[in-house]
């Protein structure tokens, strides 16, 4: 069965510094992975997904097929970066299993 | 250009009581779904249609069912409201299977069962 872990709730920094957001996946098939940002209040934005490895707002993922993760990553931490994230696997029937979410929280 | 749009906003049931929640979207999309929002749970996928006239269950259909009477709108009911369907939900949609194709989502309805 497939299944997205975002084992973090919680991950709070300060501006300026690295950021990695932890997702890890189980499936069977070849995976789709994306990974949607909610800012507050707001609905879910596509952020980013693995097929196009793209940088958006300076984020980048990569899919590790071996350690079956893609953890979503910048550099320097912005406080408009504070947001939910969420680490999505797309499943047949294009349907969407979601992690848990993880809370940013960028300090001045 | 609206994309996915859900009415109502915000609503306050009390146990016991029915509510349809409506989503409309103007994208011409085959697929459309109904999520849940739970602190720590993510979104759970409740109902799902692949076109006019079609629904199906997701993860977690017990207590609320859909139509699909137009392509353009996913109607969600629920019968008679538990404080457990006290929740955040989603509409989405998309144009199909194709991968790569992005899922949309509306901006969310906040219902809370008293």
């Amino acid at each position: 069965a497939q299944r997205v872990t975002q084992p973090e709730k919680l991950l709070s920094v300060f501006k300026g510094a690295p950021v990695e957001l932890k997702c890890n996946y189980s499936y069977s098939g070849s995976p789709e992975l994306f990974w949607y940002v909610q800012y507050s209040r707001q609905r879910l934005q596509l952020l980013l997904r693995h097929i196009s490895r793209e940088s958006i707002k300076g984020f980048t993922a990569d899919l590790n097929k071996g350690e079956t993760s893609f953890h979503l990553k910048k550099p320097f931490a912005q406080e408009e970066d504070s947001a939910m994230y969420y680490c999505a696997l797309r499943r047949a029937g294009n349907m969407l299993t979601f992690g848990g979410g993880t809370r940013l929280m960028v300090k001045p | 250009n609206a994309g996915v749009t859900q009415t109502p906003k915000f609503r306050v049931l009390k146990t016991g009581q029915s509510m349809t929640l409506l989503c409309a979207q103007d994208m011409n999309h085959e697929y459309m779904y109904w999520y849940r929002q739970d602190p720590g749970m993510g979104l759970r996928l409740i109902h799902y249609s692949v076109g006019e006239g079609t629904t199906a269950k997701g993860e977690v259909p017990d207590g609320y069912n859909v139509s699909r009477l137009k392509k353009q709108n996913f109607l969600l009911g629920l019968e008679s409201a538990a404080p457990s369907q006290t929740s955040v939900y989603f509409c989405a949609s998309s144009s199909g299977q194709i991968s790569g194709n992005t899922i949309y989502f509306g901006e969310g309805s906040w219902l809370t069962v008293v």
